[in-house]
């Protein structure tokens, strides 16, 4: 079945640096959806990215969408303590149904 | 803006007991709603997709009959929990999508069988 995976698993930055986390389904993917969840709290929408190879941009996050709609990045720059938080790319294949990548669990330390 | 509302947030039953858990669009009328359960530090695993009107359908390792899901209305899902043990102990949430391919996240239900 189908499989998203992000990696790393974990990232601890230093308040004021950079943050990256990608993300890579198993199937080509028709949209793919990041989420931010604080912890104790549920998933919170960030974006959609749908057009193969592109790029949005929200304040200091960077979302990119690959050429093959099979792989995606999160970029942060200049990391703040609101930051932290797990980080999901949700994958879909056309059917609204969305399969939650593995995450990425931020630490932003002051 | 959309709101999914779920209740209860927090909900303790005994072993063996049944618990319901709803999931209501509050704002506009949900087709179809999602329903995934967390386990603590891990990623939302996605159990079943709620078809107004229809029956729900399952992921692959889902129970059916243990989690009964219900989407009798445009705004309403409800899942229960049937016999619940302490390993279905779990956060449970539900989202439901909207108009062109937006999708609202409840807040979730944090379930806690002993």
């Amino acid at each position: 079945g189908q499989q998203v995976m992000q990696i790393p698993q974990y990232q601890h930055v230093q308040e004021g640096e950079d943050f990256t986390t990608y993300c890579n389904s198993s199937t080509t993917l028709s949209n793919i959806q990041w989420y931010k969840q604080r912890p104790g709290g549920h998933p919170v929408f960030l974006i959609q990215l749908v057009k193969s190879g592109e790029v949005k941009k929200q304040k200091r996050l960077t979302f990119q969408f690959g050429e093959a709609k099979k792989n995606s990045s999160l970029h942060i720059t200049a990391t703040q303590t609101t930051d932290v938080g797990t980080y999901f790319c949700a994958g879909s294949v056309g059917t609204y149904k969305y399969i939650f990548g593995t995450g990425t669990r931020l630490k932003v330390l002051a | 803006g959309a709101v999914v509302s779920q209740h209860p947030s927090w909900v303790i039953c005994k072993s063996g007991t049944s618990v319901k858990i709803e999931c209501r669009s509050l704002d506009f009328q949900a087709t179809t709603m999602f329903w995934y359960r967390q386990f603590p530090k891990q990623s939302l695993m996605l159990m079943a997709t709620s078809n107004e009107g229809s029956k729900a359908t399952y992921e692959q390792g889902v129970e059916k009959d243990k989690f009964l899901i219900n989407h009798a209305s445009l705004t309403l899902s409800t899942l229960t929990v049937t016999s619940a043990h302490p390993e279905d102990s779990s956060f449970y949430i539900c989202s439901a999508k909207g108009t062109i391919n937006t999708i609202y996240f409840g807040e979730g239900s944090w379930l806690t069988v002993v």
